[in-house]
């Protein structure tokens, strides 16, 4: 079964880090592109980063300098190094990937990140 | 920056035809990719590259792309179909989403 499963979300005081994993099974997390996306509580869909099968990575403007996207093909496994947090941070944190279709047709369930002094 | 500009709901009767649309700058030249999202749960992708299905989602939805406006179509609207609907694309190595659109079934 194609499948992927986040962890790493906690509560975290402001100026924080963590560390977002993302395993994947069924298939290898450098088949394809893999992202990251994020939604604040009430709110849309917001991307935050993509890593692609050869290793080019991308952000968000709102997360430039402060996160770090990462994967670990022995692993199999996407992580999300974030730094400086703040609290528009705040969100369930999405890992999603191309897998088979065009678009991201494989999402995690999610892992929720709090930040909050 | 691009920008995708949604409706924030839309409401159908059950049974009928529900249209959601996503504005966007030549948006026609882009391949859109819509996701619905249930409360609770992970987006599920319901049209890729503008107007095709992935294996499993029902024929009732379908999509079109044209000019400044991408359109998801759900014909014979179900109660099941209420959730919030996303367009997306890719804007030089980024991905752009719609803000999302509330879909309730009456």
């Amino acid at each position: 079964e194609v499948q992927l499963v986040e962890s790493g979300g906690g509560l975290v005081q402001p100026g924080g880090s963590l560390r977002l994993s993302c395993t994947a099974s069924g298939f290898t997390v450098s088949s394809n592109y893999m992202s990251w996306v994020r939604q604040a509580p009430g709110k849309g869909l917001e991307w935050v980063s993509v890593i692609y099968s050869g290793g080019s990575t991308y952000y968000a403007d709102s997360v430039k300098g402060r996160f770090t996207i990462s994967r670990d093909n022995s692993k199999n496994t996407l992580y999300l190094q974030m730094n400086s947090l703040r609290a528009e941070d705040t969100a369930v944190y999405y890992c999603a990937s191309k897998y088979w279709y065009d678009g991201m047709d494989v999402w995690g369930q999610g892992t929720t990140v709090t930040v909050s002094s | 920056s691009y920008e995708l500009t949604q409706s924030l709901s839309v409401s159908v009767a059950l049974g009928q035809t529900a249209r959601i649309t996503c504005g966007g700058n030549n948006i026609g030249s882009k391949n859109v990719h819509w996701y619905q999202q249930k409360p609770g749960q992970a987006p599920v992708l319901v049209i890729y590259r503008d107007s095709n299905r992935p294996s499993g989602i029902p024929e009732r939805f379908s999509g079109s792309n044209s000019g400044n406006t991408a359109t998801l179509t759900i014909t014979r609207a179900q109660a099941g179909d209420e959730a919030d609907y996303y367009c997306q694309v890719w804007d030089s190595n980024t991905a752009v989403f719609g803000g999302g659109t509330k879909l309730t079934v009456l």
